[in-house]
């Protein structure tokens, strides 16, 4: 049964940590992606990755940074954590078409307090 | 700008039939897909229209009309387990490669 694992289900941390939210895929896929997902605002595209070391900007990576040095991997950190910052994140992957479908992890909750 | 408006609730009978709308304004359109997600699960993929026309995938079905920018996902002998979030979202597609996603509705099945 293929996979994406996401490290930690909860999350609990301090204003201004440096937050690591690890995602790892045993599908071989090339692209992979980190969403946040909000009440009433659906899923957000943060970052996305569609190599190992590329890495390109969704539509709010604001405050945000990935890192993707092996295949499987997709890191996504907070650099200076902030309250507006609470949410669930969801790593996602996909063949390099994408069109048949993202596979999603079971999301990390992340406080900030 | 980009948006996909789709309904936030939508409640059914056990049995019945229910059409969720999308319709979508955004740039380098690819196609639309379908997502479920159960309350505290992973969103899992239900289906991709490339180009016009209905696709079915069993109880499920979608079509997209690209002339209109909309689309939509029928379900079919609706069951207690269909309670869920139904979201759309729009491929960006190569180069951008990637999903952007509606606010979701919240499909409701009642006995």
């Amino acid at each position: 049964d293929v996979k994406v694992t996401q490290s930690s289900r909860y999350l609990v941390k301090r204003t201004g940590e440096k937050v690591f939210l690890e995602c790892v895929q045993d599908m071989d896929h090339e692209n992979m992606f980190w969403y946040r997902q909000d009440p009433g605002l659906g899923l957000r595209l943060i970052y996305f990755s569609y190599d190992v070391k590329m890495k390109e900007k969704g539509d709010i990576p604001e405050g945000y940074s990935v890192s993707r040095e092996k295949k499987e991997r997709f890191s996504l950190i907070l650099e200076s954590a902030s309250t507006n910052q609470t949410s669930m994140y969801l790593c996602a992957s996909s063949l390099r078409g994408g069109s048949n479908g993202y596979t999603f992890g079971s999301g990390t909750r992340l406080t900030v307090v | 700008g980009q948006s996909l408006e789709q309904p936030s609730e939508v409640t059914a009978v056990e049995g019945a039939i229910v059409q969720i709308n999308c319709t979508y304004q955004t740039s380098g359109f690819y196609g639309l897909s379908w997502y479920q997600q159960h309350d505290g699960g992973a969103p899992t993929f239900l289906s991709y229209n490339g180009l016009d026309g209905l696709e079915e995938t069993g109880r499920f079905s979608s079509f997209l009309s690209r002339s209109d920018s909309y689309g939509y996902l029928l379900l079919q002998e609706l069951q207690m387990k269909d309670s869920a979030s139904y979201f759309c979202a729009v491929f960006r597609g190569a180069g951008a490669n990637n999903l952007f996603f509606g606010t979701g509705t919240r499909l409701t099945v009642i006995p």
